[in-house]
């Protein structure tokens, strides 16, 4: 079955320290990928997407990810994490190119705590 | 600033009673979502709509009905016939179904009670 996969439910890391969340999943096209995030008790925000060209991707707030196709990955990083950066991260995939948003897939989400 | 604005933020309901989430959006999207979100399970699409008065069933539509009479409205009713209503809901839109330019922009969401 098609899936989105997050190994990391929860991960703590501290001030200042780079982060890396993992995304993967399991889709024969090269689908449109995306990373939100989520403080608590508000809605999602986005952070970045990947349709096609460049593999890596900037976005707001200082993240970047890549898509590397070989591994069917999309892993989101940060050189150095900001207290504010505490929240939670959701990987999303449509499937392929022509795909409608309402068939949209979240992963299940990485929490992020992060220590002082 | 355009964004969607879901209302109330917390509402409480007693088991048995049908109950409305608001989502009202000034973005002048053409699509727009419903989701519902449980702790660890990622959101689940309940419903969609493309176009006014028209919507599509998502994931797990049973036990809940939507409407689409505005552009700007995507109401959503959890009724008495949802087994687990309990959950945070969250209402989206963009500016269509398809199309590398459309990504989800969200509202705040509405936490719903139902003892």
């Amino acid at each position: 079955a098609q899936s989105v996969t997050q190994p990391d439910i929860h991960i703590t890391v501290s001030e200042g320290a780079s982060l890396e969340l993992r995304c993967n999943y399991s889709y024969g096209a090269t689908p449109y990928l995306f990373w939100y995030v989520q403080s608590p008790g508000q809605g999602l925000q986005l952070l970045l997407k990947y349709f096609s060209g460049d593999t890596l991707v900037q976005g707001i707030k200082g993240f970047e990810a890549e898509f590397k196709r070989s591994q069917s990955s999309f892993n989101l990083r940060k050189p150095s994490v900001h207290w504010s950066d505490a929240a939670e991260y959701f990987c999303a995939v449509v499937p392929y190119s022509g795909a409608g948003s309402y068939q949209l897939t979240f992963g299940k989400g990485t929490k992020l705590s992060v220590i002082p | 600033d355009g964004g969607i604005t879901q209302s109330p933020k917390y509402l409480f309901r007693k088991e048995g009673q049908n109950v409305t989430l608001s989502c009202e959006q000034n973005l002048n999207h053409d699509a727009m979502y419903w989701y519902r979100q449980d702790p660890g399970q990622g959101l689940r699409l309940i419903y969609y709509s493309q176009i006014v008065n028209d919507f599509q069933k998502g994931d797990i539509a049973e036990g809940y009905s939507v409407s689409r009479e505005k552009k700007e409205s995507f109401p959503l009713t959890v009724t008495s016939a949802q087994k687990n209503p309990t959950a945070f809901y969250l209402c989206a839109s963009s500016a269509a179904v398809r199309g590398s330019n459309s990504p989800l922009h969200f509202g705040n969401g509405t936490r719903l009670t139902v003892t």
